[in-house]
């Protein structure tokens, strides 16, 4: 168990509507990371958070959006589903911004858009 | 455009076999080389690799770095159907610190 949590394992909706993801860091962790896995794509980048900051974007649809709050939980908002938004959303977090420090990842939440 | 390719895309192999696995980069600014297993559900981390010709074991994994060669190898000794998983490589980049960049993954399957 990594001891980061997310929720739910599974979602399934359909398309043109909103969906909320969420993850809990492991305890002590302040950068708190999303990334989306597809069949075709492999594991993307979403958008890093560090300490309730915005610290990096990567391939992040317009229709996408992510916080983290004072507890350091993180959301990832999903509005207006599309069929190839179906994929594992994953969090991870680390300890720090930096890179001696590896990502541990949760469980994911597989979302499938019908 | 930067670059993580790993091969092979998929091996299947019996008990007892040793396999191993590459990656090979093309970034800029590079900074460290990390190993996830992933089963069914969460990538675990195995290794991170940061300087060149240094071996990092963990009972039948071993792992080193090649930084002139930009690339990476994974071992796996006496491999167990328990090693059967997906294993990704991924980079760390300076200029974006903890973000990963992926590559596609060698899929193990490991027959009894």
């Amino acid at each position: 168990d990594s001891g980061v949590t997310q929720t739910p394992k599974h979602l399934i909706t359909a398309t043109g509507q909103r969906v909320t993801l969420r993850c809990s860091p492991r305890s002590g962790d302040l950068s708190v990371y999303w990334y989306q896995q597809s069949l075709d794509q492999g594991l993307q980048f979403l958008i890093q958070y560090y300490n309730g900051e915005e610290r990096a974007k990567g391939n992040i649809l317009e229709r996408f959006s992510a916080q983290q709050f004072p507890d350091l939980h993180s959301e990832l908002n999903l509005s207006s589903l599309e069929l190839g938004d179906s994929a594992l959303y994953f969090c991870a977090s680390s300890v720090a911004d930096s890179p001696n420090s590896p990502l541990h990842f949760g469980n994911g939440t597989r979302l499938t858009v019908t | 455009e930067d670059k993580v390719v790993q091969s092979p895309l998929s091996l299947v192999v019996h008990e007892g076999d040793t396999v191993t696995l590459n990656c090979s980069y093309e970034v800029t600014n590079f900074r460290s080389l990390l190993w996830y297993k992933q089963e069914k559900k969460a990538p675990t981390f195995l290794f991170m690799l940061t300087s060149s010709g240094i071996e990092k074991k963990s009972g039948r994994l071993s792992s080193i770095l090649d930084k002139k060669e930009l690339f990476s190898i994974l071992n796996i000794t006496a491999t167990q159907t328990g090693d059967s998983a997906v294993y990704l490589c991924a980079v760390i980049r300076g200029s974006t610190l903890g973000r990963l960049y992926f590559g596609r993954g060698t899929q193990l399957t490991v027959w009894p």
